[in-house]
């Protein structure tokens, strides 16, 4: 199986500030590579597909890089909203696995 | 719009067992792969079960490998998970999932195995 190594787990941070979060594959994956915001109680929300794509409807100061082993997604100047858990998921290969989540908190 | 509606969770003993579906509309049903994935409260998403859009090719965790199947009833627009044997350790939330790259998601159904 592909393991999914997300990091940090936890991060504090202040709105406006710019945020990045990473997660590394085990092995290589391409660009088969996606992130998804949930919120306490809520299905998780798919903001980026293809490691770099914008799903419709997602404000632009979300954006994902990377391809191989190593991917971002970084918030370029966070929002209230924007504070939740954050999930990598790699769909390269079965099964699909996930990141273990960053959870992102108002400082 | 796309809609994707679980039902069938519940509290179950275990050993016991259940079937979730998951209605769907909003799309051409039998043009997308399906899956679920379950979060266990307080916990990360786990990936448990995929089918591909005609239902010819399963896949599955190897946690619940011999134990769930995954089906697709593809005139009722509807996705299935039979879970038999359950342990305690499948207690979670079960969220039904659309496409190969999981675009849109349900708002899940909770499964309890407790004595």
């Amino acid at each position: 199986d592909i393991q999914m190594t997300q990091s940090p787990s936890s991060l504090s941070a202040s709105v406006g500030d710019r945020v990045t979060i990473t997660c590394r594959a085990s092995q290589g994956i391409r660009n088969d590579l996606g992130w998804y915001q949930q919120k306490p109680g809520k299905a998780p929300k798919r903001l980026i597909y293809a490691a770099s794509s914008l799903q419709s409807g997602v404000p632009s100061r979300f954006s994902g890089s990377g391809s191989g082993t190593e991917f971002t997604l970084t918030i370029s100047s966070l929002q209230p909203e924007d504070f939740a858990t954050y999930y990598c998921l790699q769909h390269n290969s079965y099964p699909r696995t996930f990141g273990q989540g960053t959870r992102l908190e108002i400082k | 719009e796309v809609q994707l509606v679980e039902s069938g969770g519940g509290l179950v003993q275990p050993g016991g067992s259940l079937r979730l579906s998951c209605s769907t509309s909003g799309f051409t049903f039998s043009d997308y792969a399906m899956s679920w994935v379950r979060q266990t409260p307080g916990k990360g998403l786990e990936y448990v079960s995929g089918i591909n859009n005609n239902g010819g090719s399963t896949y599955y965790a190897d946690s619940v490998k011999g134990r769930f199947t995954i089906s697709r009833d593809q005139s009722k627009n509807t996705l299935y998970l039979q879970m038999s044997s359950l342990r305690v350790e499948d207690t979670a939330v079960y969220y039904c999932v659309k496409g190969f790259y999981f675009d849109d998601w349900g708002q899940g159904t909770l499964v309890t195995v407790s004595s």
